[in-house]
């Protein structure tokens, strides 16, 4: 089994702050995505990322691929109240997903 | 809004009842899929549907049993379940490399 890594499992932070969380495996991505799931909700997709060493933006949230295509981060700047929620990174192969542990993110007002 | 719905949004059952898990997706994709999301474990995937067969049994118990009837719609028909079993259960559809997944259904296994 591909095991993802995901850390740090809980994060709680104030309004304003920055944030990183981290996704990490032993062997190589074919490429990699981002979700994040709400309470209540099922996960949904924030990016897709293939190339190593690739940086997408998507308004606040920075992604990064490691070189190596093993790891991955998401970094968010200036954290809201709204982005609280669980963030899920997932293997992609083909049509089938396999997700790692998550990371709960409480961002307080 | 996702397109994908998922019915009951919460169930109880014992372990001697059988009960059923319904999906349906609005967006004309052509594959389909059951996740199971507990608390001690990452989002498990369980079954996939392509083109209405199934391709993908990740070693699921027998009690769990899924249904395809046509490429709008799945089903998961739980019997005998164990108290183990209960967990967030969450449909998805996708046509290409993105799936889109339902709200989930919360089960409690009593």
């Amino acid at each position: 089994t591909q095991l993802l890594e995901q850390s740090p499992q809980f994060l709680s932070i104030q309004e304003g702050e920055n944030l990183t969380v981290y996704c990490n495996s032993s062997s190589v991505f074919s490429s990699l995505q981002w979700y994040r799931q709400e309470p209540g909700e099922g996960p949904v997709l924030l990016v897709t990322v293939v190339t190593g060493g690739e940086v997408k933006k998507l308004k606040r949230l920075t992604f990064q691929f490691g070189d190596a295509r093993k790891d991955s981060s998401l970094h968010i700047t200036a954290a809201q109240p709204g982005d609280t929620g669980l963030y899920l990174c997932a293997r992609t192969a083909g049509n089938k997903l396999t997700f790692g542990g998550g990371t709960r993110v409480l961002v307080k007002p | 809004e996702t397109g994908v719905t998922q019915t009951p949004r919460h169930l109880v059952m014992g372990m001697t009842n059988k009960k059923s898990l319904k999906c349906e997706q609005h967006l004309g994709h052509n594959a389909m899929y059951w996740y199971k999301q507990s608390a001690k474990k990452p989002l498990e995937l369980m079954f996939v549907y392509s083109l209405e067969e199934r391709v993908e049994n990740n070693s699921v118990p027998s009690r769990f049993s899924p249904e395809c009837p046509n490429s709008s719609h799945l089903f998961l028909h739980l019997h005998t379940l164990q108290p183990e079993d209960s967990a967030l259960y969450l449909c998805a559809s996708s046509q290409e490399n993105t799936q889109y997944f339902g709200p989930g259904t919360r089960l409690t296994v009593l």
